[in-house]
């Protein structure tokens, strides 16, 4: 049961323009969101993330939408850049003490054409 | 900063042998995370450590697998005896506990069972 989705395997934007990762969940206790990056062999990196009691959260290019009612959130990156070339991860967890572990999606290769 | 340290980066060994991956959580953390990363399945949660102490460890495939966190700066994964099957990436990430935290993960091991 694949509580986290994300549909889309890959995405190719040009730079300069935005990219929208999208990822869908099931698990109504959830009530936090966070989205990884990764690079080949490397670790993935915490890049931004949401409590349920938002709906929005920006950090400089990188902005998550929560809509709780449809089960729904995005990442959008813009400017897209190069370096942003990567697979991005979507996860979710119902946090409090015993609940921390992180359900993660199964992944989006975004890639940026120069 | 250091960051969550895991080794080896890579273990190529025959199936039946004992296997052991390694990791030091970032400093201050109180919670270590054990997770694998397939094709097929994408990442997985293993088990999960809250102040050394075993949380959740329903995410371990079977009796091969064992973890432990001795003290607050090491913990393993042992696989004994290794299958073929077991071949994946393994990530070590850890957090700070109190609330919602993003979990830090360090580069993984690439382990290869022949």
């Amino acid at each position: 049961d694949q509580q986290v989705k994300q549909n889309s395997p890959s995405l190719s934007v040009q730079e300069g323009r935005i990219s929208i990762l999208n990822c869908d969940y099931t698990n109504s206790m959830f009530d936090y969101f966070l989205w990884y990056k990764k690079y080949p062999a490397e670790g993935p990196t915490f890049l931004i993330s949401i409590s349920s009691i938002k709906d929005k959260n920006e950090d400089g290019r990188f902005t998550v939408f929560l809509n709780k009612s449809a089960k729904h959130l995005s990442l959008h990156i813009v400017p897209s850049q190069p370096g942003d070339s990567a697979v991005y991860f979507c996860a979710a967890s119902h946090g409090g003490f015993g609940n921390e572990k992180l359900t993660f999606g199964t992944g989006t290769r975004l890639t940026i054409i120069p | 900063d250091a960051g969550v340290i895991q080794s080896p980066r890579h273990e190529v060994t025959e199936m039946g042998q004992e296997v052991t991956l390694r990791c030091k959580p970032i400093s201050g953390h109180n919670s270590l995370f054990w997770y694998r990363q397939t094709m097929m399945r994408g990442l997985e949660l293993l088990i999960y450590f809250n102040n050394n102490v075993p949380i959740d460890d329903s995410g371990m495939p079977e009796d091969r697998f064992s973890a432990k966190m001795p003290n607050a700066s090491f913990s393993t994964l042992k696989i004994q005896p290794s299958e073929p099957r077991d071949s994946a990436v393994y990530f070590c990430a850890s957090s700070s506990t109190g609330g919602h935290q993003p979990q830090h993960f360090g580069d993984g091991t690439r382990l290869s069972i022949l």
